[in-house]
């Protein structure tokens, strides 16, 4: 089984913090990536990664950068905290290839509740 | 922008009825799409995939593509209590395996 696991399930930090959400996957994966969740908003893509030391910016980096130093474990970094990041934030991670869409599933992480007071 | 469209819902039906649930996509080149269930407070967890035109069963689930029209539906049969969920649909395209997810449509299965 597939586990992607989060360091924190909730999180409280103070405007202008500096903030480390990390991800932990245990299946040799190559691609991970960093989503935040908000009511009406849906899933959006901050960052994304092929491989270690690669990222790719997604649909909303502003704000955010992240880190890939091992395969297994892709940081997000929130380098001064603002309420309007006050998310749930989702690690998800796959395993590229051809031949085999098992292999483009995505698995997300249980989540980081942050809250930016 | 390659935008996927859900009906927001939400969605109430009686247990033991079919559960319809409904995606739009815009992007002619998705190839793939993925239909995700998400318990409130829960993280996303994959349903079914599908990437032929036609229909796709997986138990009480079935995953319908339409690439002409470019819809995608997910059924659930004999809809249960447990089912009722946040339902995302998600598509793959381009090269860079980025997914683009939809909103979400919220199920209610009434007992």
């Amino acid at each position: 089984d597939v586990k992607v696991t989060q360091s924190s399930r909730y999180l409280v930090k103070r405007t202008g913090e500096k903030v480390f959400l990390e991800c932990v996957q245990d299946m040799d994966h190559e691609n991970m990536f960093w989503y935040r969740q908000d009511p009406g908003l849906g899933l959006r893509l901050i960052y994304f990664s092929y491989d270690v030391k690669m990222k790719e910016k997604g649909d909303i980096p502003e704000g955010y950068s992240v880190s890939r130093e091992k395969k297994e474990r892709f940081s997000l970094i929130l380098e001064s905290a603002s309420t309007n990041q006050t998310s749930m934030y989702l690690c998800a991670s796959s395993l590229p290839g051809t031949g085999g869409l098992e292999k483009e599933t995505q698995y997300f992480g249980p989540g980081t509740r942050l809250l930016v007071l | 922008q390659k935008e996927v469209e859900q009906n927001s819902g939400p969605l109430s039906v009686p247990e033991g009825a079919i559960a319809s649930l409904n995606c739009t996509y815009s992007d002619r080149g998705s190839q793939s799409f993925f239909w995700y269930r998400q318990y409130s407070g829960k993280s996303p967890e994959l349903i079914m995939f599908i990437y032929s035109n036609g229909d796709k069963e997986d138990g009480r689930f079935t995953a319908q593509l339409n690439k002409a029209s470019q819809y995608v539906s997910l059924l659930i049969r004999d809809s249960q209590p447990s089912d009722s969920a946040t339902y995302l649909c998600a598509h793959l395209g381009g090269s860079n395996y980025k997914l683009t997810f939809g909103k979400g449509t919220l199920l209610t299965v009434n007992p």
